[in-house]
Order: C-alpha cells, then structure tokens, then sequence
C-alpha cells in the first residue's frame, strides 16, 4: 500500500510570508497527526483529526497555525506569518485509530525561514 | 499532560555489543509504549511496541521492557550491526477509548563502532 505522502519535501521561505504543507495519509486510516520535529529532537505533537474532527489542538500555535482536514482525506498544515523559529521538519503521520497503536510517518517537510 | 524523559541522548556500542536506551513516563493512564527508528533525513519507523498489559516482548535482536510499577520501559538491541545506527525514540500514549496522540522522548542517537 502507498505511504503516507507529504509535500513539499523542503521550503525556504522569507520570515513573514505565508506556507503551507499538504499530507495525504494512507487509505483508510481515518486518524491524521501534524507534528512538528526540531532538530535532534523528538516529534512534537501539533494537531490530531479523528476523520475532518480536529479533536486535540492544544498544542497548534493558533495566532499563526492553522490546519484543515476537508472530507476527513487530506490536510494542509499552514503558517502565516512564518517566522525564523518556525524552521522544522513538519510531519505527517496516520494511523487507523483505536487500540491499533501504530503511527505511520511521512517523509516530513523541512522549512527553512530566512 | 504525559512527559517522557529519554536517556542516553548518545550511545556508542562496539558492534556486535549490546545496546540500552531507557525511558521514564508520567502519566499512568498511559498503556502503549512504541519505539521508533529514524534513519538520518528519513522517516521515524515503528520497530517494536509494548504495551501495559504485558512485561517484555522480543522481536529477533530487539525487545523492550516494561516496568508499570515504576513507570519505566527499555529499548534492548542485543548483536548490534552498523545498520542499527540512528536516533531511536520512546513514546507513550492511551490507546482504546479516549486514545491520543504519542508522546515523544527527545531521542537517543546510538552510534555503532566497527
């Protein structure tokens, strides 16, 4: 089966622009997850959908991040306006819930904010 | 929320030596403990989980352990080949019913040494 595909694999922006990822999870998995990887550290958690519900936000920087799952498929993660200590790996990962437990990665998106 | 706390943040093995990374969580509601492998610039990748109703599972040369009691859990890498280099990382989380996302540890980079 296909992976989990993110896009695009690496960003530079300008400090206060706008960027946005796309992540399309594995066919069927209903349960979709952003987070966010600093460098030598673990992944953070930002956003976790149960289908288009956005059901743990608590960690999602809303003054700048905001993020959608239209038809509980795809989502885009955007940032706006970004700024310098915003340069991370964004990943996106999807599991199908429940007690099943195991998360599948996407290759991430590196964002570097000049 | 959960917390884990991951150590060594480096390990140096001779290979064919054995590897331990241990890890200490918080919350203990919290009954499914995987650990991830990631390959430098790749995605993080599932290589063997635990969770609260069992002490220790084995897989080949890896296995964890489970402390419930004292809120602990351990990576064990017995014969360990120069492709078992990279950053492994701990996680916890509730799975079932109220299921949330996984927390992290900050990762351990084990280096083998020919």
């Amino acid at each position: 089966e296909a992976g989990v595909v993110q896009s695009p694999r690496y960003k530079i922006i300008e400090k206060k622009q706008p960027v946005a990822f796309w992540c399309n999870p594995i066919s069927g998995h209903n349960t979709l997850y952003w987070y966010l990887q600093n460098l030598g550290q673990g992944p953070e958690l930002l956003i976790r959908y149960e289908n288009e519900e956005a059901v743990d936000d608590s960690q999602l920087p809303k003054d700048r991040f905001s993020a959608e799952r239209l038809k509980g498929v795809d989502s885009t993660l955007k940032i706006q306006p970004a700024e310098l200590g915003d340069s991370a790996v964004y990943l996106c990962a999807s599991s199908r819930g429940g007690a099943t437990g195991e998360l599948f990665f996407g290759e991430g998106s590196r964002l570097t904010v000049l | 929320g959960e917390n884990v706390e991951q150590h060594p943040s480096t390990l140096s093995v001779q290979e064919g030596d054995s590897a331990v990374i241990k890890c200490t969580y918080s919350d203990s509601a919290s009954n499914y403990f995987p650990w991830y492998k990631q390959e430098l610039g790749k995605r993080p990748q599932l290589i063997i989980d635990i969770r609260s109703n069992v002490g220790e599972k084995k897989d080949q040369r890896i296995a964890v352990t489970l402390n419930k009691t004292a809120k602990h859990f351990s990576l064990h890498i017995t014969e360990t080949q120069p492709e078992d280099s990279a950053v492994y990382f701990c996680a916890a989380s509730r799975r079932g019913g109220g299921a949330d996302g996984l927390t992290f540890g900050k990762g351990t980079h084990l280096i083998i040494q020919p």
